[in-house]
């Protein structure tokens, strides 16, 4: 079955480490797109790719670095740098052509401890 | 309704009631528009679409208008089920340079009463 597959679904921090949010999609998608959601908030662009080995900064980029090395992949990390990480972490993709749905994957609960 | 910006509302609706849910949004130049559900901890699912020359648009036990004058979209659910309690999204397509992106509201969550 094509789908979006994010891991792992729930992610402890601790202060000071950088960790890598995996997403996986096999929908032959040229679009993929990281979403931050807090608490009683709607989702917030954090980084997106129209391409393979291409990527743009979104609206809360700071605090984040992104790769596309494969079409499938576009994994997220949330480094040091970002003082607030504990949030849930979507991601997306779409045919990027503009004026078609994304499709999202499940989600992944990053939590700082 | 929702608003890009605001904090969640909230819509309480009795078993078998219609629900309308509202969302304004910001780009004057955007031309497609979503309706998403997103379920506790769960992904956003896409419930319906529309483009910006059409201004109705209707699906099973769901409707969506837009009215591009006031830059209003609205989601009506017809014969609302408890399976119906999720947050709501709409979501603005914008054109920006090299990039179709999707701008996304506050959201809306609905709670059915049985």
């Amino acid at each position: 079955d094509g789908g979006i597959t994010q891991s792992p679904k729930y992610l402890f921090r601790k202060e000071g480490q950088n960790v890598t949010l995996s997403c996986e999609q096999n929908l032959n998608h040229d679009a993929m797109y990281w979403y931050r959601q807090d608490p009683g908030q709607g989702l917030r662009l954090i980084y997106y790719s129209q391409i393979v080995n291409d990527f743009q900064k979104g609206d809360i980029a700071e605090g984040y670095s992104v790769s596309r090395e494969k079409k499938e992949s576009f994994p997220l990390t949330v480094t040091s740098a970002q003082k607030n990480p504990t949030a849930f972490y979507l991601c997306a993709s779409s045919l990027g052509t503009g004026g078609t749905e994304a499709f999202f994957g499940q989600g992944t609960r990053l939590t700082v401890v | 309704g929702e608003s890009v910006g605001l904090h969640l509302p909230t819509l309480s609706v009795q078993e078998g009631d219609n629900s309308i849910i509202n969302c304004a949004y910001s780009n004057s130049a955007s031309d497609y528009f979503i309706w998403y559900k997103q379920e506790s901890g769960k992904g956003p699912q896409f419930i319906i679409d529309i483009r910006s020359n059409m201004d109705k648009r209707q699906g099973q036990r769901v409707t969506v208008l837009l009215n591009k004058t006031v830059k209003h979209l609205s989601l009506q659910i017809a014969a609302t089920q408890p399976g119906d309690s999720a947050v709501y999204f709409c979501a603005e397509n914008i054109h920006q340079t090299g990039a179709n992106n999707l701008f996304f509201g506050t959201g809306t969550r609905l709670t059915v009463i049985p």
